[in-house]
């Protein structure tokens, strides 16, 4: 079946832009989480959904990062007034009962 | 917060040898997880240790967790090329988000 899938595979912006994130979790699961990954490091956990509801959002860095998800499927992470520092992976996972979370290839944002 | 700490954070041996990579807390956890992570791809789980002192094996790969659950090791036996690629270990903080290590960059040359 088809996995977790993540729009755009690579986004470059300029600082001080608006950018979206897109992820299409694999069909079924109810949780659904964000990490960012920088350069050399391991993904680091940004928020947790549970159906609609963001469950665990402590890892959000700042008020300029926002993620949603109205239906309970797809979601979206929301970044405004991009700055450089904020250029990493942005991996997406979900899984069935949180004991096995499945990635997607992630996207890659750069902010020149 | 819990922390993760893997070493060496790069290696690179010859088609053939052994080696073992670590994951070291101060914390306890209640399980940990292995991922191998490719350029371009997200982490894909190897394997998860939940006792103390278990040892699971996948293939040439060898994992076990430490007897207190602070700590976890991954040895592979006869490392191929195939091998190389960015080994994560992660452990569970709450319920539900995963803390991950820096990660080992492994190379195996031919």
């Amino acid at each position: 079946g088809a996995g977790v899938s993540q729009t755009p595979s690579n986004k470059v912006t300029e600082k001080g832009k608006y950018v979206e994130l897109r992820c299409d979790p694999i069909s079924g699961h109810t949780a659904l989480y964000w990490y960012r990954q920088s350069l050399g490091q391991g993904p680091e956990f940004l928020i947790y959904f549970q159906g609609t509801g963001a469950a665990d959002d402590s890892g959000l860095p700042n008020d300029r990062f926002f993620a949603v998800r109205p239906e309970g499927s797809v979601s979206t992470l929301k970044i405004q007034r991009t700055e450089r520092g904020d250029s990493a992976v942005y991996l997406c996972a979900s899984s069935s009962s949180g004991y096995e979370q499945f990635f997607g290839p992630g996207t890659r944002l750069t902010v020149l | 917060t819990q922390l993760l700490e893997q070493s060496p954070q790069f290696l690179s041996i010859q088609e053939g040898e052994n080696l073992t990579v670590y994951c070291n807390s101060s914390s306890v956890f209640s399980s940990l997880q292995w991922y191998r992570q490719e350029p371009g791809e997200g982490p894909v789980l190897l394997v998860t240790v939940v006792t103390g002192g278990e040892v699971k094996k996948l293939k040439r790969l060898t994992f076990q967790f430490g007897d207190a659950r602070k700590d976890s090791s991954l040895h592979i036996t006869a490392a191929q090329p195939g091998d190389t690629g960015l080994y994560l270990c992660a452990g569970p903080q709450g319920a539900q988000k995963l803390v991950f290590g820096q990660g080992t960059r492994l190379t195996i040359n031919p």
